[in-house]
């Protein structure tokens, strides 16, 4: 289906193991975004990527790894994931800089 | 640096009032606006947007007019329903110039009762 798909919906996972959350997007859009959303904090952006091969910061990148070698896929690795890190993981795409953002369904991520 | 912001919530509405949800912002020159909601379990989708000053962005009944004047976004909608409850998200980005990352305002939660 086309859209923007996010795996997994749901995950546990323990302090200090490794985890990969993956976001696809169907529409060859450019530009790729990896937000986490908490109560009192509202959506931060943890790594944005304007092509492939391109990867840039957001507001809070510590502790998390971010590559796009395809332009659909926009892969995010807790390399040793901390109770901190235990959120809701939004992948969003948009065709243009500054255009509409379109949102996948989420990851609810528990660490722990 | 850009920043978007947006009344507190919760707002608690009873079925058929009307519904204010203010926003205003701080921006280098002349970004698009973006109102989002979000269905609980759900990610964020567009409601509308406006590219340009005064342009008005209006969807399912929902409307905001791009004020450069005051800055503001506001949403407005004449009569919600309890199908709205949900949590709107203001935001700007940037086409040309600017800063690269959008910037959200921290979202305001709209209850609304039978």
């Amino acid at each position: 289906d086309a859209g923007i798909t996010q795996s997994p919906r749901y995950k546990i996972t323990e302090t200090g193991r490794q985890v990969t959350l993956m976001c696809h997007q169907t529409w060859s859009h450019s530009y790729m975004f990896w937000y986490r959303q908490d109560l009192g904090h509202g959506l931060r952006l943890i790594y944005y990527s304007a092509a492939a091969d391109i990867t840039d910061k957001g507001e809070v990148p510590d502790g998390y790894v971010v590559s796009r070698s395809k332009t659909e896929n926009f892969p995010l690795t807790l390399e040793s994931a901390t109770r901190s890190q235990t959120s809701v993981y939004f992948c969003a795409s948009s065709e243009f800089r500054g255009e509409t953002q379109y949102f996948g369904p989420g990851t609810r991520l528990l660490v722990l | 640096g850009d920043s978007v912001t947006q009344m507190e919530g919760p707002v608690t509405l009873s079925e058929e009032a009307f519904l204010t949800i203010n926003c205003t912002y701080t921006a280098t020159g002349y970004p698009s606006l973006f109102w989002y909601v979000q269905y609980p379990g759900e990610g964020l989708q567009l409601l509308l947007k406006a590219t340009k000053a005064d342009d008005k962005g209006s969807n399912k009944g929902f409307e905001a007019t791009y004020r450069k004047e005051t800055t503001s976004f506001h949403l407005e909608k004449g009569s919600v329903q309890v199908s709205d409850s949900a949590v709107y998200f203001c935001a700007l980005g940037h086409a040309s110039g600017g800063s690269y990352i959008p910037t959200f305002g921290r979202g305001t939660s709209l209850i609304v009762h039978p």
